[in-house]
């Protein structure tokens, strides 16, 4: 069955701090690949995507990603993260029709 | 410039009884799917629709009905709510063809005591 791994489930950083989360799928054809970002109490909102071309795809708010394919990932970067980078983010995988979720990493940045 | 709206935003609800949904879109995308979201399982798609009068199960679709008459209405039916059910569920939409993103709606938060 095709699956997405998020590394991590809860991350603490404080402001100004580098921020890397990691993200795996288990497929090996062409993917579309998304990072979905969820402020407390809102809907999930685009990130960024990667469809195919540059591998290094840069995003809203500071956000960056670079497609492996060598390595199935997805990693999504933030060089400093602010404390209204908190959330809960997510990568997804689309397989066909279908948009496949990481469990979803939870973001603290402390101020 | 509504573009995907859920109703109800909260509902509570009692074991064995019957719930829908409601999921509206404005921007008539061919598709439409129906997210459940729990703590460590991230969102797990329920039921998805590539246009109006199809559909098709995801990955947990048990104890859910779904209809599309309407291309922008697609709702979401627990026929006989269960506590495993207790949820926020998500409504998105995309446009037809590979490179497009889904569009989430704001989310219902069910609770079936």
């Amino acid at each position: 069955a095709q699956s997405v791994s998020q590394h991590n489930h809860h991350v603490i950083l404080s402001e100004a701090a580098s921020l890397e989360l990691g993200c795996n799928y288990s497929y090996g054809g062409t993917v579309n690949l998304f990072w979905y970002v969820q402020y407390p109490g809102q809907h999930l909102q685009l990130l960024l995507k990667y469809f195919s071309g540059d591998p290094l795809v840069k995003g809203i708010k500071g956000f960056e990603a670079e497609f492996i394919k060598s390595k199935f990932s997805f990693n999504l970067r933030k060089p400093s993260v602010q404390w209204s980078d908190t959330a809960e983010y997510f990568c997804a995988v689309q397989y066909g029709n279908k948009l496949v979720f990481g469990a979803g990493t939870i973001l603290r940045v402390k101020s | 410039d509504a573009g995907i709206t859920q109703s109800p935003r909260y509902k509570i609800t009692e074991t064995g009884r019957q719930v829908t949904l409601m999921c509206h879109q404005t921007w008539s995308h061919s598709y439409m799917f129906w997210y459940r979201q729990d703590l460590g399982h991230g969102l797990r798609l329920i039921y998805y629709s590539a246009a109006a009068d199809i559909t098709d199960k995801g990955e947990v679709p048990d104890g859910y009905v779904v209809s599309r008459s309407k291309t922008e209405n697609f709702p979401l039916t627990l026929e006989s709510a269960t506590r495993s059910q207790t949820s926020v569920y998500f409504c998105a939409s995309r446009a037809a063809g590979p490179y497009n993103e889904q569009f989430f709606g704001p989310g219902t938060r069910l609770t079936v005591l």
